[in-house]
């Protein structure tokens, strides 16, 4: 059974840079998928950040693209999110997924974590 | 960016009713249309792939229709455990969007 976990620090202050890692279990992200993350601030809807190939391949929103870096460790079985200059409105539960590619094209997410909780504030 | 825009916003619905809940893309996106489910305090859930297809443990009353620019999720015979808040999501274009999202309530 596929499992993702993210974990991370849970309060960051503003300006400073958020980081997350999603750990995957019950299957090898070398083996396929693209991995993205999403989040969701309190109260709203969902916002794609960006996903990943195990060879590194990456597609980032363009409205969050100049502070996304999104990285993937293979031998560790994860891959990770950095979100610099943070404000207060990027407090929000962070989701890490696997994404289905389907005939080049990053289509759905069909496995999700549990997310976490980021509170941007000082 | 294509936006998604679901209607309504909030349903309250008794149990065993039929639920249609809509969702409208600014532009053509063939059927590379996907919705989940999302209950209070839970990650989101896939229900639908590709407007029509269901996900593998999904039940049967769950499902979902349209092409082009219209969608619709219909819950068949609605219980009590579906009461969420349902998102359409697009993957036509490599801008990844979601839709607002439609809360069901359960009268």
């Amino acid at each position: 059974q596929v499992q993702l976990q993210e974990s991370g620090p849970g309060l960051v202050k503003p300006s400073e840079t958020l980081s997350l890692t999603c750990a995957v279990s019950g299957y090898s992200i070398s083996s396929g998928y693209y991995w993205g993350w999403i989040r969701q601030p309190p109260g709203k809807g969902l916002e794609w950040i960006g996903s990943i190939y195990h060879s590194g391949s990456t597609y980032y929103n363009p409205s969050l693209k100049s502070r996304v870096t999104i990285s993937v460790d293979t031998s560790k079985n994860q891959f990770s999110l950095k979100l610099s200059s943070v404000t207060a409105a990027d407090t929000a539960v962070y989701y890490c997924a696997r994404q289905v590619l389907w005939f080049g094209e990053l289509s759905y997410m069909d496995v999700w974590g549990k997310g976490t909780t980021v509170t941007v504030s000082s | 960016e294509i936006v998604l825009t679901q209607s309504p916003d909030f349903q309250s619905v008794t149990p065993k009713e039929k639920v249609t809940i809509t969702c409208r893309a600014s532009q053509s996106i063939g059927s590379s249309l996907h919705w989940y489910q999302q209950k209070p305090d839970q990650s989101p859930k896939l229900l639908i792939k590709y407007a029509s297809q269901s996900f593998s443990g999904v039940p049967s009353r769950f499902s979902g229709s349209g092409s082009g620019t219209d969608f619709t999720l219909t819950i068949n015979s609605l219980e009590a455990e579906d009461a969420a808040t349902y998102y359409c999501h697009q993957s036509s274009s490599f801008l990844l969007t979601f839709g607002g999202g439609t809360k069901v309530e359960i009268k």
